[in-house]
């Protein structure tokens, strides 16, 4: 599985947007890049994925570096239910786990 | 959208004792299941794939005999736990994939607390 790399901990204000990053330099054709949330005790919940091109959805907006070697998920406008663990995984298209990593420990600040 | 189920939420057993947990694709039809499992403050950690009416995939260092997995139909997966012993303690995810969609759902969990 190609490897992702994460900051450990981020943190940010409520109201204000937050760009979590991710590098993947490994990252192969068939990869796709996906985006899942923590919250404590509970299971993941889907945010976002894509494959080349950036995308945008109700809960985030995902851009993807051009040469595909890194990513930055994108929450516009933090609330206090943003505060989570954020997994980065990258998924072979061809493969059917994801394998997650250490994520990123978002907090936010009132 | 989707939903996953997960029972029960938490169980504590005695040492020795076998635990089955259940994981249901409450409105959709699942043929691959995947079984995580997660201690405090670490990642999850995939323990085997499911897939509907065959042997499941174990990933390495996961004992088969250890953690019974079973996907009889195309909305149930059951993980059981054989001989649970006070190391076995964690929090256990399952997730489905919807057949030709891209992203999973997961369950709420089930903390396992062996005494």
């Amino acid at each position: 599985d190609a490897k992702t790399t994460q900051p450990n901990s981020m943190e940010s204000n409520e109201e204000e947007p937050v760009h979590l990053p991710c590098n993947h330099s490994t990252i192969s054709g068939t990869d796709y890049i996906h985006w899942y949330r923590q919250l404590p005790s509970q299971g993941p919940e889907y945010v976002i994925h894509g494959l080349t091109s950036n995308v945008n959805n109700r809960m985030a907006s995902l851009a993807i570096a051009e040469d595909r070697k890194s990513s930055t998920l994108i929450l516009h406008r933090a609330t206090l239910r943003d505060a989570a663990v954020y997994y980065c995984i990258l998924r072979d298209w061809g493969a059917q786990k994801l394998v997650f990593g250490q994520g990123t420990r978002l907090t936010i600040n009132p | 959208g989707a939903v996953v189920s997960q029972h029960p939420s938490w169980v504590i057993c005695k040492s020795g004792t076998s635990v089955k947990i259940e994981c249901r694709s409450l409105d959709f039809q699942a043929t691959t299941m995947f079984w995580y499992r997660q201690f405090p403050k670490q990642s999850l950690m995939l323990m085997a794939t499911s897939n509907e009416g065959s042997k499941a995939t174990y990933e390495q260092g996961v004992e088969k005999d250890k953690f019974l997995i079973n996907h009889a139909s195309l909305t149930l997966s059951t993980l059981t736990v054989t001989s649970a012993h006070p190391e076995d303690s964690s929090f256990y995810i399952c997730s489905a994939r919807l057949t030709g969609a891209e992203k999973l759902f997961f369950g709420s969990g089930t903390q396992l607390s062996v005494l």
